[in-house]
């Protein structure tokens, strides 16, 4: 079945500190691949959408990349702030259609 | 736009009553999905609802959980015979279509002492 494998359960930096998650997929059908952030009391929102591979998204200085070959997708943001702290979940939409199947999430947080 | 709407925010239940959650979609959102978020096993997606009907349920516990969309305004879980298990935080989100923004709830806090 589809599957997410988010690896680092957990991240701290210091700010302006380089953030890269990495996360790997598994699926049968063509994934449209996200990148969700939660902060704290919040739902998740939705902060990049990647559907095309090799191509990047961006938002909120937050790059998304998607390697098709090694099915594997990345978050990444040169210079982190304090206001970036946040559970940051990758998820995909594969063969099963319209709902989202999240990895486990990277909790980052920042010092300032 | 108040976004997708739950309530109660937070709900305390005896082990072995009922738990009734609400969840009100955004206006005009075809698609009503639910997901239970615990520590352990991060977000779980538990049922699926498009134009109010169900879709897709495989991520809910045979026994003791269902939803129901009666109408397009608004989504119902219910956990009967609740356990210290079911103890999570249970979000509603919503979406226009198929492949579109799915946009989430700020959750239902349950816990079963």
């Amino acid at each position: 079945g589809d599957s997410v494998i988010q690896m680092q359960g957990q991240v701290t930096l210091s700010e302006n500190d380089f953030l890269f998650i990495n996360c790997t997929y598994s699926t049968t059908g063509y994934p449209t691949l996200f990148w969700y952030v939660q902060y704290s009391g919040e739902g998740p929102q939705l902060l990049l959408q990647v559907t095309t591979a090799n191509n990047k998204g961006s938002s909120r200085g937050f790059e998304a990349t998607y390697d098709k070959g090694t099915t594997s997708f990345h978050l990444q943001k040169t210079s982190v702030q304090e206001i970036d702290s946040a559970v940051y979940y990758c998820a995909m939409n594969g063969s099963s259609g319209n709902k989202l199947i999240f990895g486990i999430g990277t909790l980052l947080s920042v010092k300032p | 736009n108040a976004g997708v709407i739950q309530t109660p925010r937070h709900k305390v239940t005896g082990k072995g009553q009922e738990a009734t959650l609400w969840c009100e979609p955004i206006s005009g959102h075809s698609a009503v999905f639910w997901y239970r978020q615990t520590i352990v096993q991060g977000l779980e997606f538990l049922t699926y609802f498009r134009n109010q009907a169900p879709i897709d349920d495989s991520g809910m516990p045979k026994e003791r959980f269902s939803a129901q969309m009666p109408n397009q305004s608004h989504s119902t879980l219910k956990i009967q015979s609740t356990q210290p298990q079911d103890s999570a935080v249970y979000l509603c989100a919503s979406s226009f279509g198929q492949n579109t923004e799915v946009f989430f709830g700020k959750g239902t806090r349950l816990t079963v002492v």
